[in-house]
């Protein structure tokens, strides 16, 4: 029963590119979540997906970020024209769907983005 | 007002002690508060979670203490192992009562339990 996928592990781009990081919920799981961790920070929420509808994404930047979750496939997040300080590490998390264990989240092991 | 604030940044415990984290909030609108255990390399995983309605919860050595009136709540290790050395956050769910995953995490803390 594999847990929370992301892939790449680590992604390096520079200046000006764009980054696509991707995440494949848990078996069973159809809400997904992307959260930001800052060096040396708490993770941050950016944004909350069911398939093919974006819920709240409160946490998102209004510019060069967005994220899909399409009925077919992975999360997308996408980052255009990435800078600097966009260098974190990304995480996807997952839960069940059903209100009584929604708020319990099943984290993948992260995508680290460097920003050359 | 969303911000869950964790102390200490850091913290070294010998091998058998007793290791406390604590946090403290300032929403009342929060209703479900977990800790998450991460391992360098991984992302977070649920350790231990509490609702504002119980005073105490306590699963194998892990104990959580929550004292609603003071908005704080803390995590104890009993009898630390070297294999609990991890960074802890701890979180608060959304405002307004969300039924949904949207955590509001504290800083973290390093751990460190010497053998």
């Amino acid at each position: 029963n594999a847990g929370v996928m992301q892939n790449p592990r680590h992604l390096v781009r520079r200046r000006g590119q764009e980054a696509r990081l991707r995440c494949s919920p848990m078996k069973g799981h159809s809400h997904v979540y992307w959260y930001r961790q800052l060096p040396e920070e708490g993770l941050k929420f950016m944004v909350y997906l069911q398939k093919e509808n974006i819920i709240d994404e409160s946490g998102m930047p209004k510019e060069r970020f967005s994220a899909e979750f399409p009925k077919e496939g992975p999360s997308i997040l996408r980052i255009q024209q990435v800078v600097r300080g966009d260098s974190a590490a990304y995480f996807c998390a997952s839960s069940p769907g059903r209100a009584a264990t929604n708020e319990k989240l099943f984290f993948g092991s992260g995508t680290q983005l460097s920003v050359l | 007002q969303q911000q869950v604030k964790q102390s200490p940044q850091s913290l070294i415990v010998q091998k058998g002690g007793i290791s406390i984290i604590n946090c403290a909030y300032e929403n009342t609108a929060f209703d479900y508060f977990p800790w998450y255990q991460q391992f360098p390399g991984k992302g977070p995983a649920l350790l231990i979670a509490i609702r504002p309605d119980v005073s105490e919860k306590k699963e194998g050595r892990f104990t959580i203490s929550f004292n609603k009136s003071a908005k704080q709540f803390s995590l104890h290790i009993m009898d630390s192992q070297p294999g609990d050395s991890a960074t802890y956050f701890c979180a608060a769910k959304g405002l307004g009562g969300t039924s949904y995953g949207k955590l509001t995490f504290g800083q973290g803390t390093i751990l460190t339990v010497h053998p």
